[in-house]
């Protein structure tokens, strides 16, 4: 099982878009609808910010919004602002029983 | 509100045997709606997931480190734990550990963390 592909960083400037991808192959992001994206800030714990593809947890902003095409999920944050600069993690099952994270993106807020 | 933290040594000898321990309070590890996890975050490097259990004792783990990994669970303490056997350089990493949705299938809370090196 390999890691999930994701860009090792994007940047964006306060109040643009930016998107996230999360590429993997058909028996993990393609064969399951549980993908999920994480924030970390350094030295902090990770922080759930997607769940099931495009759900989010209560208390999670509606800027951030999750979707999936084949074997590509995608995380999109809207209205960027200074707060969102961290790094963002994919995840996946891989199988009903085990799990994949991506590589890591860094976001830069410009 | 759940808190996870973890406790155990921050160096390891290669060869040996690291061992942490999670302490889960405002929730309970015997509830079947999670499994109970490890992820750990080499230095400057990604997630990995290591493995999880179930408040039965069902385990599932990394094929990649399957062979030197134990998680075990003890609900009378409400704690969990990882031991992780012939440890090298590449386990030095910060060990975390986490609650695992079993409906929603993602990590809904995490301990902060705790570093572990591996050096003689």
């Amino acid at each position: 099982q390999s890691a999930l592909t994701q860009p090792a960083s994007v940047s964006g400037s306060p109040g643009q878009s930016i998107t996230i991808s999360c590429t993997g192959t058909s028996s993990d992001v393609g064969g399951y609808n549980y993908v999920s994206w994480y924030q970390q800030h350094p030295g902090k714990a990770p922080k759930l910010m997607i769940y099931e593809v495009s759900n989010r947890p209560s208390g999670v902003s509606n800027r951030f919004s999750g979707s999936k095409s084949g074997n590509t999920a995608s995380l999109t944050i809207s209205g960027l602002q200074a707060e969102d600069e961290a790094d963002y993690y994919c995840s996946s099952c891989a199988t009903s029983t085990t799990v994949l994270f991506g590589g890591g993106t860094k976001l830069t807020v410009l | 509100q759940v808190q996870l933290q973890e406790s155990g040594p921050g160096l390891v000898k290669p060869s040996e045997t690291l061992s942490l321990t999670c302490t889960v309070s405002g929730g309970s590890v015997s509830s079947g709606s999670y499994y109970w996890s490890w992820i750990r975050q080499s230095p400057g490097k990604g997630l990995e997931w290591i493995g999880y259990i179930y408040y039965s004792g069902s385990t599932n783990y990394n094929p990649s480190l399957k062979s030197r990994v134990t998680i075990s669970v003890d609900t009378s303490k409400n704690q969990f734990s990882l031991k992780l056997s012939s440890v090298t350089t590449a386990d030095t990493a910060v060990y975390h550990c986490a609650r695992h949705d079993v409906f929603r299938r993602c990590f809904d809370s995490w301990g902060q963390g705790t570093l572990v090196t591996v050096s003689s």
